[in-house]
């Protein structure tokens, strides 16, 4: 079974700060992780993914993910937010090995707030 | 790239009416589609998967009978909400699948439907 823990519900940073969002995740697989930026009523949008190899993921939009094993971790950053960067991530898991479906497990989901 | 479309984006229903909730993959085909809800502020909950061909198999809580899944073609699956009522108000997301079952290939979403159930 997999699940995933997004720390802070809302996260604020000024514009052209570093922006850090947290995600834990618990599998009993390995996993593979995946953030997701939602802008208001629309779906969802692929950042990155983490599936094997390189533990440190490049994304669209200057996002990267660190994908740490021992702390069980998959973080978002970005060296400098935009306001355009306002929205909400959603940090996902999937078992390598699924059984029937590769179902992805959401976090809860982290708001991003940037201000000028 | 996948591109997977929903319609209608927006909906507003009577209470005891039906609503039906298209999801299409545009330039691939997706033998399975899944089905999300989004209450707001809220995460993405998995209703369903949509399987083509035949039942769609159904997460531990949601009724088979209420939410009703087609999976006729390739490249269209529908979500159907029978007898809608206020409390099914919600952002209803659809996913598919480019690709083997077996990769880490992405799910692309839709953009998603509103309904707003009076």
């Amino acid at each position: 079974a997999q699940s995933v823990t997004q720390l802070g519900s809302h996260v604020s940073v000024s514009e052209g700060a570093l922006v850090l969002l947290r995600c834990n995740y618990s599998s009993s697989v390995p996993p593979y992780l995946f953030w997701y930026v939602q802008y208001p009523n629309q779906g969802l949008q692929l950042l990155l993914k983490y599936t094997t190899g390189a533990t440190l993921v490049k994304g669209i939009n200057g996002f990267e993910a660190e994908f740490k094993k021992s702390e069980t971790s998959f973080h978002l950053t970005k060296p400098s937010a935009h306001m355009s960067d306002a929205a909400e991530y959603f940090c996902a898991v999937r078992g390598t090995r699924s059984y029937n479906t590769d179902k992805l497990i959401f976090g809860t989901g982290t708001r991003l707030q940037v201000f000028p | 790239g996948a591109v997977v479309s929903q319609h209608p984006s927006w909906v507003i229903c009577k209470s005891g009416t039906s609503v039906k909730i298209e999801c299409r993959s545009l330039d691939f085909q997706a033998t399975t589609m899944f089905w999300y809800r989004q209450f707001p502020k809220q995460s993405l909950m998995l209703m369903a998967t949509s399987n083509e061909g035949s039942k769609a198999t159904y997460e531990q809580g949601v009724e088979k009978d209420k939410f009703l899944i087609n999976h006729a073609s390739l490249t269209l699956s529908t979500l159907t909400v029978t007898s809608a009522h206020p409390e099914d108000s919600s952002f209803y997301i659809c996913s598919a699948r480019a690709g083997s079952l077996s990769g880490a290939n992405v799910l692309t979403f839709g953009a998603g439907s509103r309904l707003t159930v009076l």
